[in-house]
């Protein structure tokens, strides 16, 4: 069976650090794989999504970037964190074609202070 | 355009009453549709889903949604609530979308189950 997993669950950072993020997928090939982020009391944005490796797009401009240098790897990175970076960061996966569900981790959540 | 709505952002229920969360879509197509939950600082995870087989789906826990194309509606329902049903809960619509799956979700609603 597939799996995904998603670290840390945690995470407090000052403004101004860096920040990464990862993802894996288990049991699964060539997976959609995407990045989103949960403000407190909001819904869900998309962040990134990949359909490939090395393959990455970006829903809104921001502070933060993805990289996928594997198929069941996806990392979000930030050089410089800010206040507003602060959130729940959910990795997902999904398989290639189709409009079928996506699959969550577990979540980090982001506190930058 | 696809969008969703959750008609309602809290439900409040009594443990063992039923369970009805609203909600309504706009496709231009007959759409992938879900409900998804998420428990306090945890991942969503998917309870059911609609893609046009049976209009009537059931999910995990015993919830079910019935896909209603005339109403465009997808609630969520629950013959008796309990307890750890409290969470919030997603509605969702799918498009495939130049190889990836847009998912658009509802604002969520907040179950609150009481004793």
């Amino acid at each position: 069976s597939q799996t995904i997993h998603q670290w840390p669950a945690t995470l407090v950072q000052p403004v101004g650090s860096p920040l990464s993020l990862e993802c894996t997928v288990e049991g699964t090939s060539n997976p959609n794989l995407y990045w989103y982020r949960q403000a407190a009391g909001r819904g869900l944005q998309l962040l990134f999504y990949s359909v490939g490796i090395g393959q990455i797009s970006s829903e809104v401009p921001q502070n933060l970037s993805a990289s996928r240098p594997q198929d069941r790897q996806f990392i979000l990175s930030s050089k410089k964190l800010l206040l507003s970076d602060s959130g729940f960061y959910l990795c997902a996966w999904s398989v290639r074609s189709g409009a079928g569900e996506a699959f969550f981790g577990q979540g980090t959540r982001l506190t930058v202070v | 355009a696809q969008s969703v709505t959750q008609l309602d952002s809290h439900v409040s229920v009594s443990e063992g009453t039923p369970v009805l969360l609203r909600c309504n879509y706009s496709s231009s197509y007959s759409p992938s549709l879900f409900w998804y939950v998420q428990h306090p600082n945890k991942g969503l995870q998917l309870l059911l889903k609609y893609t046009s087989a049976a209009t009537l789906v059931k999910g995990i826990n015993g919830f079910e949604a019935e896909f209603k194309k005339s109403e465009t509606s997808f609630h969520l329902t629950k013959p008796s609530a309990h307890m750890s049903d409290a969470a919030e809960y997603f509605c969702v619509v799918s498009k495939a979308s130049g190889g990836y799956n847009k998912l658009i979700f509802g604002a969520g609603t907040r179950l609150a189950v009481h004793p």
